[in-house]
């Protein structure tokens, strides 16, 4: 099975901020990379699929990069309603999420 | 507008089993799989299993063979999800997704609003 590991697990930042969220799988999955939101007591959100295409109707200060094994998920100018956990998951071999990474307010 | 409804939610004994239901509406049932996963209180996404749109095929991840059955009525363009045998770890939000193959990926585009089972004696 494919093991997705993201970093940090959690972060605290402030509006405005600038957030990285990296995500590592445990063999290569090319391009095969998904980035969900979800919010408590919420379904997750499609936010970014082919590691780097933006989901209809998703902000674009969210952004993704990355190939192979290492990825990343930009949020540029944090708003308040970003403040939420974050999911990587693969789509190359069955599907794994990673373990959720939480942005909380600073 | 394009959606999933899932079944209320439900407290089960140990050892009884589950079905939760996942209704689509706004798109064409039969054209998009459509896969579970789950998640325990505080914890992350699990997924569970996947069904075809375009017939019965499935396909459950190892932890869950044997225990949980996949099902679609193309009638209803109602999706189920039954698991057996439940235990304490089972106590889970439940959640439906629509599977959808997109450019370089494919990716649960669409979900349920969730179906709490809790598993307690």
């Amino acid at each position: 099975d494919i093991q997705m590991t993201q970093s940090p697990s959690s972060l605290s930042a402030s509006v405005g901020d600038r957030v990285t969220i990296t995500c590592r799988s445990s063999q290569t999955i090319s391009k095969s990379l998904n980035w969900y939101q979800q919010k408590p007591g919420k379904a997750p959100k499609l936010l970014i699929y082919g590691a780097s295409r933006l989901q209809s109707g998703v902000p674009s200060r969210f952004s993704g990069s990355g190939s192979g094994t290492d990825f990343t998920l930009t949020i540029n100018s944090l708003q308040p309603e970003d403040f939420a956990t974050y999911y990587c998951q693969q789509s190359y071999t069955s599907w794994t999420f990673g373990q959720g990474t939480t942005v909380e307010i600073k | 507008q394009v959606q999933l409804v899932q079944s209320g939610g439900e407290v089960k004994k140990p050892g009884a089993s589950v079905k939760v239901s996942c209704k689509a509406s706004g798109y064409s049932f039969t054209n998009y799989g459509i896969i579970w996963v789950r998640q325990a209180p505080g914890q992350g996404l699990e997924w569970m299993g996947w069904i075809s749109g375009y017939n019965d095929n499935t396909d459950y991840a190892q932890k869950f063979q044997g225990r949980v059955t996949m099902t679609r009525d193309t009638s209803t363009s109602t999706a189920f999800m039954d698991l057996r045998s439940l235990t304490s770890d089972d106590t889970a939000v439940y959640y439906c997704a629509r599977w959808a193959t997109l450019v370089r990926s494919d990716a649960f585009d669409i979900w349920g609003q969730g179906t709490v089972v809790i598993v307690s004696s």
